[in-house]
């Protein structure tokens, strides 16, 4: 069982390029998130899915777009990279929270750099 | 949405110590985990614990719900305890989301 799957693990980004992070997840698990951790800081959420066809922003979504056309996966978009996305990004799933246990599973995380 | 505060922020102790995080969030819940960043960046799954207690080997949890807060206990802590630990909620109202507080970030010193 492989869980949460991000692709790719490292990526150095010029100032303007484009990119997607990848995010599977092989649960079956209705949501699915994406977050950023700055060094020495918490994880905030960018954007949530509740299902496919469903995506809704979390607290920092400015700079980023996701899609959600199957369950299983919830890629993050970078239109134009910028310094400050420089980040790790850890996507994450759990069952609907109408299930009788919600326990989330991270993936191990993409670490971006911005120069 | 729901708010997560955790404490301390940093904690420092000599192998062997005991300790007690705690986690303080402002609504009921239906979803609460502890999780452990270890220096490498990976989250590992503590305990899923939106109530009651749970213990596994060392460490162990606490939620009251009816109080709002958790508290996670660490005993005999080995260096290997070392990182920041994360506590992540899901409110009643806005169950979609999972809110994550700041961290408390521990370290042990042999």
């Amino acid at each position: 069982n492989a869980g949460v799957t991000q692709t790719p693990k490292f990526r150095i980004l010029k100032i303007g390029q484009s990119m997607t992070l990848q995010c599977t997840q092989d649960m079956n698990h209705n949501y699915m998130y994406w977050y950023r951790q700055d060094p020495g800081m918490g994880l905030k959420l960018i954007y949530y899915s509740v299902g496919a066809g469903i995506t809704d922003k979390g607290e920092v979504p400015n700079g980023y777009n996701v899609s959600r056309s199957t369950t299983e996966d919830f890629p993050l978009r970078l239109e134009l990279a910028a310094p400050s996305q420089t980040s790790v990004y850890f996507c994450a799933s759990r069952p609907n929270h109408n299930r009788v246990k919600t326990e989330a599973f991270f993936g191990q995380g993409t670490r971006l750099t911005v120069v | 949405g729901i708010q997560v505060e955790q404490s301390p922020p940093d904690l420092i102790l000599q192998e062997g110590a005991n300790s007690t995080l705690r986690c303080n969030f402002s609504d009921s819940v239906n979803n609460l985990q502890w999780f452990h960043q270890n220096p490498w960046g990976q989250l590992i799954n503590l305990f899923y614990i939106p109530s009651g207690t749970k213990q596994n080997g060392r460490l162990s949890a606490t939620t009251v719900a009816t109080e709002r807060y958790s508290l996670l206990y660490i005993s005999s802590s080995q260096t290997t305890d070392s990182g920041v630990y994360f506590c992540a909620v899901a409110g009643v109202q806005g169950a979609q989301k999972l809110v994550f507080g700041q961290g408390t970030r521990l370290t042990i010193n042999p």
